[in-house]
């Protein structure tokens, strides 16, 4: 399996639903990630994981709770979102350490349109 | 802090036409990747510069890297309206956790 999935391909949301974004991984990579894609410009990192563990949050605000069950699977916790939240929100994966020198090729997932009413 | 620069941003070009995108970075890096996406679609990796001085080349694009200039560049030959897409680069820096710096795309149409 060298691909990257991600559940639901499209949400709607209000803003005092919560839901959940999935994403998985059978490559054996180490490291997941999330971004947020709006139009027109380029991926934004929001959370990093590297061997299940939280490496990075880019200050990102707290209605988003990203977890890591294990190291195949990443999901994305929404609470009380706002409709500026509204984006493309994309996985990616890459292999880690054992990966040599491309230990840091992220492979990315479909994304999921998220739209906040 | 590592920012990266494409340009142009837009590129309106004819079929047959060849052009070059260009992709300038702030601090030093040796690996840069180039990534296409089509619209409402997830991003789709291109190429791989692992070393100054790589090419690598797929079909009517190229694309090579300088470490020393800290400029990559993405070539099209003979352009074909398929290759009507956002072009990204993104270049690895200095701060852990595999950190990807994109630069802000290069939308590229191709007109008959």
């Amino acid at each position: 399996d060298t691909e990257v999935t991600q559940t639901p391909k499209h949400l709607v949301m209000g803003m005092t639903n919560k839901k959940s974004l999935k994403c998985e991984q059978h490559m054996g990579h180490r490291a997941m990630y999330w971004y947020k894609q709006k139009a027109k410009k380029p991926p934004e990192l929001m959370f990093v994981y590297s061997y299940e563990k939280l490496s990075i949050n880019e200050s990102v605000p707290s209605r988003f709770s990203p977890e890591c069950p294990n190291s195949s699977l990443l999901n994305l916790h929404l609470h009380a979102l706002q409709p500026e939240d509204s984006a493309l929100y994309l996985c990616a994966s890459s292999p880690g350490l054992a990966g040599g020198r491309r230990y840091n090729e992220q492979f990315f997932g479909p994304g999921t349109r998220l739209t906040v009413l | 802090e590592l920012k990266v620069e494409q340009n142009p941003l837009f590129l309106s070009m004819q079929e047959g036409k060849n052009y070059t995108i260009y992709c300038n970075y702030s601090t030093t890096s040796d690996r840069l990747y180039w990534y296409r996406q089509d619209p409402g679609k997830s991003l789709e990796s291109l190429f791989v510069l692992l070393s100054n001085g790589a090419v690598k080349q797929e079909g009517r694009l190229m694309a090579s890297l300088d470490t020393k200039a800290r400029l990559s560049t993405l070539h099209i030959t003979a352009a074909v309206h398929d290759l009507s897409a956002t072009y990204f680069c993104a270049v690895v820096g200095s701060r852990a956790g595999n950190m990807l710096t994109f630069g802000g795309g290069t939308r590229l149409m191709v007109k008959p």
